[in-house]
């Protein structure tokens, strides 16, 4: 299984654009990247999956290197409502790894006025 | 329907109770979890049924015991529990053996005393 290392926490303002990196290092060829976005007493929920280069949602942008080994998620004008945990996995598109099923420890973002 | 959809979303038991947790979703998802998230800790992975048989147990304790009746809910029967099993446990759906993109419910906040 990839494991992922996020930063424990991030600090931004609003209107600003926030980009959390995860590394993993030890990424297979068959593992995709996923982030998930969790409020406070919330199941947590999807926000975007790449497998490498750029992938662009309405809400967030992945960037993948070529060699894969780290992912940044961004997130374009920030605002309060950001505030939130972000978590990074990485495993197998169906799961035959387990590595979408594990959550590593997650980034606290805080969103100030 | 796109949400999961758990209940109670709070419960109190004694250590000598019987009690179920019930999650629910109405998107023709064939796999359904169930996590377990202690405060300030990422989701942990307890079980997971695929086309409604069990296809991970994580070595949870007995005390916990999945029942997955239809493809649509899934219980999580509860007895004897530790006050150290107080936690948000959360349900969760996914297409088919799709892992990635999970659905989550709100989860049901468990208080053993």
């Amino acid at each position: 299984l990839a494991k992922t290392t996020q930063p424990i926490s991030m600090d931004s303002y609003e209107g600003q654009e926030v980009n959390i990196t995860c590394s993993h290092n030890n990424i297979a060829t068959n593992d995709y990247i996923t982030w998930y976005q969790q409020f406070p007493s919330q199941g947590p929920r999807f926000i975007i999956q790449g497998y490498k280069t750029k992938v662009t949602n309405e809400v967030a942008s992945l960037f993948i290197p070529a060699d894969r080994k780290s992912s940044t998620l961004s997130l374009p004008r920030v605002s309060l409502s950001d505030t939130a945990v972000y978590y990074c996995l990485v495993g197998d598109y169906y799961g035959g790894s387990q590595g979408n099923l594990i959550f590593g420890k997650g980034t606290k973002l805080s969103v100030k006025p | 329907d796109t949400e999961v959809t758990q209940t109670p979303k709070h419960l109190v038991m004694g250590m000598t109770n019987k009690k179920s947790l019930k999650c629910e979703q109405h998107m023709g998802h064939r796999a359904m979890y169930w996590y377990k998230q202690k405060a300030k800790k990422p989701p942990e992975l307890m079980f997971v049924y695929s086309y409604e048989k069990l296809s991970i147990n994580e070595s949870v304790p007995s005390r916990f015991s999945p029942e997955c009746p239809n493809s649509s809910l899934l219980n999580l029967h509860l007895h004897a529990l530790q006050p150290e099993d107080s936690a948000l446990y959360l349900c969760a759906s996914s297409p088919g053996e799709v892992w990635n993109e999970q659905f989550f419910g709100p989860g049901t906040r468990l208080t053993v005393l």
